[in-house]
This record gives C-alpha cells, sequence and structure tokens, in this order.
C-alpha cells in the first residue's frame, strides 16, 4: 500500500464544472505539496500547507492534519486546466523528502 | 520559470554508458534534491545535498552517484545504464534543510532516454 494515495487516478470534466482530487496519506508528514505537470513534464508547486485552508485564484487546498486528508478543488474548471495533479507529503525531520501521489490525470472539455 | 535550471533538457545514449545531469540551484537556495519519474514507478526521491553535503537518500540505485558543489550546483552520475533507467530526471532546491521544512522549486527535468 503505498503512503499516498490520490483518487481519482482518471478526471474527465466538462468546461465549468467544479472540480475535486482527494489525497490520503498513512504518514507523519510536516506539509503537503500540490504539484502541477502539464504535458512536457514541468513541475509546478501550486501550494505547500500543513494545515487549513490556501486559495490562488480559482485554485483551493485545503488539510486535515487529524485525518490525515489533502484536498484539491478547482472553481470554473478550463481546459488550460488539463494536467496531471501530483500530492506529496513531506516526511523527514530534520532532512525532509518527499513522498509523491501517483498522480491525478485532469481532462477539461471544452 | 522556478529559478532552476537543468542540463540537458534531453539526453539519449545506449545501454551500458555513463551520463551527468547538472543542476542549478535558484540563487540563494543551499538544498538540491534529485527526484526520477519513470512510467512504472512514478515520482520518487534519489537524494538530497545541502550545502555541499549529504543530507538524506532516497530509492537511489548503486549505478547512480551525486555531488554538490562548493557553487551549489549539483550533479547526478548515472553508470552503467540499462534500460529501465530512461525517465525523467529532476532536481528540485529549497532554501535550507534542517529545523523548519522550506519548499521546494522544481527544474524543467532533463528526459533521459537509453537505447
Amino acid at each position: 500500500k503505498n503512503e499516498v494515495e490520490q483518487s481519482p487516478q482518471n478526471l474527465t470534466a466538462q468546461e465549468g464544472e467544479f472540480i475535486t482530487i482527494n489525497c490520503s496519506y498513512s504518514v507523519g508528514i510536516s506539509a503537503l505539496h500540490w504539484l502541477q505537470q502539464h504535458p512536457g513534464g514541468g513541475i509546478v508547486s501550486l501550494f505547500m500547507l500543513s494545515s487549513g485552508k490556501k486559495k490562488h485564484g480559482r485554485l483551493i487546498a485545503t488539510i486535515n492534519i487529524q485525518e490525515k486528508h489533502s484536498s484539491l478543488h478547482i472553481t470554473a474548471s478550463h481546459p488550460r486546466d488539463s494536467a496531471v495533479y501530483i500530492c506529496a507529503a513531506v516526511t523527514g525531520a530534520g532532512s525532509y523528502q518527499l513522498t509523491f501521489g501517483k498522480g491525478t490525470k485532469l481532462s477539461v472539455i471544452p | 520559470d522556478s529559478g532552476v535550471t537543468q542540463t540537458p533538457k534531453h539526453l539519449i545514449t545506449a545501454t551500458g554508458q555513463r551520463v551527468t545531469l547538472r543542476c542549478s540551484p535558484r540563487s540563494g537556495d543551499l538544498s538540491v534534491y534529485w527526484y526520477q519519474q519513470s512510467l512504472d514507478q512514478g515520482l520518487q526521491f534519489l537524494i538530497q545535498y545541502y550545502n555541499g553535503e549529504e543530507r538524506a537518500k532516497g530509492n537511489i540505485l548503486e549505478r547512480f552517484s551525486a555531488q554538490q558543489f562548493p557553487d551549489l550546483h549539483s550533479e547526478l552520475n548515472l553508470s552503467s545504464l540499462e534500460l529501465g533507467d530512461s525517465a525523467l530526471y529532476f532536481c528540485a532546491s529549497s532554501v535550507g534543510s534542517g529545523g523548519a521544512y522550506y519548499e521546494q522549486f522544481f527544474g524543467p527535468g532533463t528526459r533521459l532516454t537509453v537505447l
């Protein structure tokens, strides 16, 4: 069993829909990243959070430390949001490393 | 643009060969992390350096090695290459290591193809 589980693996949405991607982890963490990877490969960190909620434009990330669960929400989805979204748990103390989920491939159809 | 640079962007080589991937961290960042992304394994942490010293090791093969130089750039050396080493290799950098966690910023990656 992976230490970081994401769902769903694949997601197809119509433009304008509200999207939720979930991430559960089984280890103690210092923080959690939500990453975006477009075709062509580059990785962009969307959020880093250790508690509560963060918002950036149409993107919202939440984390519940007690339940070991985080969600990424996209409001008013757009075809340019089509990408792979990866959650990554920050583990370790003193020296940190990322443990990655397998990613959610999102396709937003016009 | 994260400020992290990686060269080369693409590398095609043959089995048994040795290659070197290079990473320059963001200005002011002391930590460099290396990651491998393959189709079957996904993203995996390989190794971390902080200010020239190895700080943490992940799933790095013995055929792979890395170092961080005094100017803080880092190199990942892959030797005796196998077909299964074909992957995207990312580096990331952050301000520090130890104490609090500092956000990592990813480079654009090097795509390695082993034929």
